[in-house]
């Protein structure tokens, strides 16, 4: 069983400051991480995934995160953020399954971002 | 990319009635879909894992005589709501993986929010 711990239920920043959205996982297997979008009122949206190779991993929307094995974190970073990054962000792992092609996915609890003038 | 549609986006019910929801992949085969529901500003929460063609695989304390889930082909999954109540009032995400070339990815659906009255 994996589980996902996100710190941070809100984090405020100001308009084009760097964040950082913490996100810590568990689990006795190997994982695939993710960080999920969520804008007021619909769906999910895949900002970025790490499936294998290198730990940086670049995603939509210049959001980027690293992967730490070693610390079992998965932080989404953002070198300047803008008002339209104001929205719900989830963490979320899968073990990788038997067939490689992942299993149901465990998500943290979000952060809510919210970007001021 | 890949794209997953959910129908209704919104749905009003009374109390004691059933309501139907779909998740279609649209330009892919979802031989997994998964279903989600989220209170608000809450997380998601697995409700349950669907393959095509076999009974869906449902998480503890879901009760799966009220949440009846079907997925007759590759491209779509229904979930049934039944005899709904106000406390079933949530927004049910579903989710979808497909094969080949599509990888390990998962593909979330906009999203259906149900109110019961």
């Amino acid at each position: 069983a994996q589980s996902v711990t996100q710190l941070d239920s809100q984090v405020p920043v100001f308009e084009e400051a760097p964040v950082e959205l913490r996100c810590n996982y568990s689990s006795s297997v190997s994982v695939y991480l993710f960080w999920y979008v969520q804008y007021p009122n619909q769906g999910l949206q895949l900002l970025l995934k790490y499936l294998s190779g290198s730990t940086l991993v670049k995603g939509i929307n210049g959001f980027e995160a690293e992967f730490n094995k070693s610390q079992t974190s998965f932080h989404l970073r953002k070198p300047s953020v803008h008002i339209s990054d104001t929205a719900e962000y989830f963490c979320a792992v899968s073990d990788i399954g038997l067939t490689g092609g992942g299993n149901k996915l465990t998500f943290g609890t979000g952060t809510q971002l919210k970007v001021e003038l | 990319g890949a794209v997953v549609s959910q129908h209704p986006s919104w749905v009003i019910c009374k109390s004691g009635t059933s309501v139907k929801i779909e998740c279609r992949s649209l330009d892919f085969q979802a031989t997994t879909m998964f279903w989600y529901r989220q209170f608000p500003k809450q997380s998601l929460m697995l409700m349950a894992t669907s393959n095509e063609g076999s009974k869906a695989t449902y998480e503890q304390g879901v009760e799966k005589d009220k949440f009846l889930i079907n997925h007759a082909s590759l491209t779509l999954s229904t979930l049934t709501v039944t005899s709904a109540h106000p406390e079933d009032s949530s927004f049910y995400i579903c989710s979808a993986r497909g094969q080949g070339a599509v990888g390990n990815t998962i593909y979330f659906g906009e999203g259906s929010w149900l109110t019961v009255v």
